[in-house]
């Protein structure tokens, strides 16, 4: 078991439902990330959180929503997803760098599937 | 645009061999070079990179940055089959590179 805490580990649901993804983390990271991951491909970054402030979109589908309502806590609230959209969702925290990248925390990850 | 690759994508030995895996980048305004490693769900940190020339180690892993020449390559001696995963890295905001699939068959 990891640090970083995600729920639920596995989810599927129908391109009209809207659902959330959690990720929960205690260390005391001020960073918290959104990766999505297809299978045989390395993670794609989507949103990051600094300071519970989105510091980075990745130009990712409004469909896809983040929320950070505190330090330890990262959601991501889906609507209307396509098919392509099935993935692993990784979620990762880290001490916000400071001029360099800090060592990423990743949580086991959500596996979507859209039906 | 930043580019990290990744090489071999795929590689396959038996245990006891060392592998070297590496990556290059192109990115603006470098800042570090992380490798990570993916076995069956969260990548898990091994080493982080800043500065050229400086080994890091952890145990039968080793990593060193060429900031010169734009890439890092990780070792791993002596190779067992846990060490079958999948080796990131990634280098500035958090993009990875490809991937390396190591296999080490017994």
């Amino acid at each position: 078991d990891t640090e970083v805490t995600q729920t639920p580990k596995h989810l599927v649901m129908g391109m009209t439902n809207k659902k959330s993804l959690k990720c929960e983390q205690h260390m005391g990271h001020r960073a918290m990330y959104w990766y999505k991951q297809k299978a045989k491909k390395p993670p794609e970054l989507m949103f990051v959180y600094s300071y519970e402030k989105l510091s980075i979109n990745e130009s990712v589908p409004s469909r896809f929503s983040p929320e950070c309502p505190n330090s330890s806590l990262l959601n991501l609230h889906l609507h209307a997803l396509q098919p392509e959209d099935s993935a692993l969702y990784l979620c990762a925290s880290s001490h916000p760098g400071q001029g360099i990248n800090q060592p990423q925390h990743f949580g086991d990850g959500t596996r979507l599937s859209i039906l | 645009e930043d580019k990290v690759v990744q090489s071999p994508l795929s590689l396959v030995v038996h245990e006891g061999d060392t592998v070297t895996l590496n990556c290059s980048y192109e990115v603006t305004n470098f800042r570090s070079l992380l490798w990570y490693k993916q076995e069956k769900k969260a990548p898990t940190f091994l080493f982080m990179l800043t500065s050229s020339g400086i080994e890091k180690k952890s145990g039968r892993l080793s990593s060193i940055l060429d900031k010169k020449e734009l890439f890092s390559i990780l070792n791993i001696t002596a190779t067992q089959t846990g060490d079958s995963a999948i080796y990131l890295c990634a280098v500035n905001d958090m993009r990875f590179g490809a991937g390396t699939r190591l296999t080490v068959k017994p």
